[in-house]
């Protein structure tokens, strides 16, 4: 199907694990971005990358690491994963153009780091 | 720290009523949209309004901007159960159109049948 996949759906870690959430789109978007979302601080820019191999840095980038080797693809790795980090993660893409800043987003993935 | 604050946190009515919510933002923008995030799912962009434009129109939904107060506000009329969700303003200000958007914490919107 077309749009913005996440995977996994849920996910279980511990302290000091390495994880990664991988993100898809199908519609050839150049930028995408993944947020935190938490309550009490709504969603939060983790990072974002403007085409493959361009990334930067969002909010509240530490701890997280990205890459994009191709323009569907943004994956979100969790180094050395900590308690703080448990949240629901959303990836977005965003329509292209220089006129609307629009988002399409994930269905989420809710990690908790035991 | 968080571009747009929302207010109320929560708002509870009854169906067929009009729900309004409020956003305020900080610095100047070059536009403002609100998405809807179902319990459990992704947010789902519903209307965006540019700076130079006072109010739009989608449907039910009747989006205002005033620049000079920084604030927007958002009416749902006559609001079903199905408009329960929570809402959620967006700025983008980019320079150079990144295209980041800065999201408030959000209205949770109850549609009591």
């Amino acid at each position: 199907d077309a749009g913005i996949t996440q995977s996994p759906r849920y996910k279980i870690t511990e302290t000091g694990r390495q994880v990664t959430l991988m993100c898809h789109q199908t519609w050839s978007h150049s930028y995408m971005f993944w947020y935190r979302q938490d309550l009490g601080h709504g969603l939060r820019l983790i990072y974002y990358s403007a085409a493959a191999d361009i990334t930067d840095k969002g909010e509240v980038p530490d701890g997280y690491v990205v890459s994009r080797s191709k323009t569907e693809n943004f994956p979100l790795t969790l180094e050395s994963a900590t308690r703080s980090q448990t949240s629901v993660y959303f990836c977005a893409s965003r329509v292209p153009g220089l006129t609307t800043d629009t988002q399409y987003f994930g269905p989420g993935t809710r990690l908790t780091v035991l | 720290s968080q571009q747009g604050e929302e207010d109320p946190q929560a708002l509870s009515i009854q169906e067929g009523e009009n729900a309004t919510m409020n956003c305020s933002y900080k610095t100047s923008i070059n536009n403002l949209q609100w998405y809807r995030q179902n319990s459990g799912r992704g947010l789902v962009h519903l209307i965006l309004i540019r700076s130079n434009e006072r109010e739009k129109h989608s449907g039910r939904l009747r989006v205002t901007l005033d620049t000079s107060k920084k604030s927007s506000s958002l009416l749902i009329t006559a609001s079903r159960a199905a408009d329960t969700a929570s809402y959620f303003c967006a700025t983008s200000k980019g320079s150079g159109n990144t295209g980041k958007l800065i999201f408030g914490q959000g209205t949770t919107l109850q549609v009591k049948p």
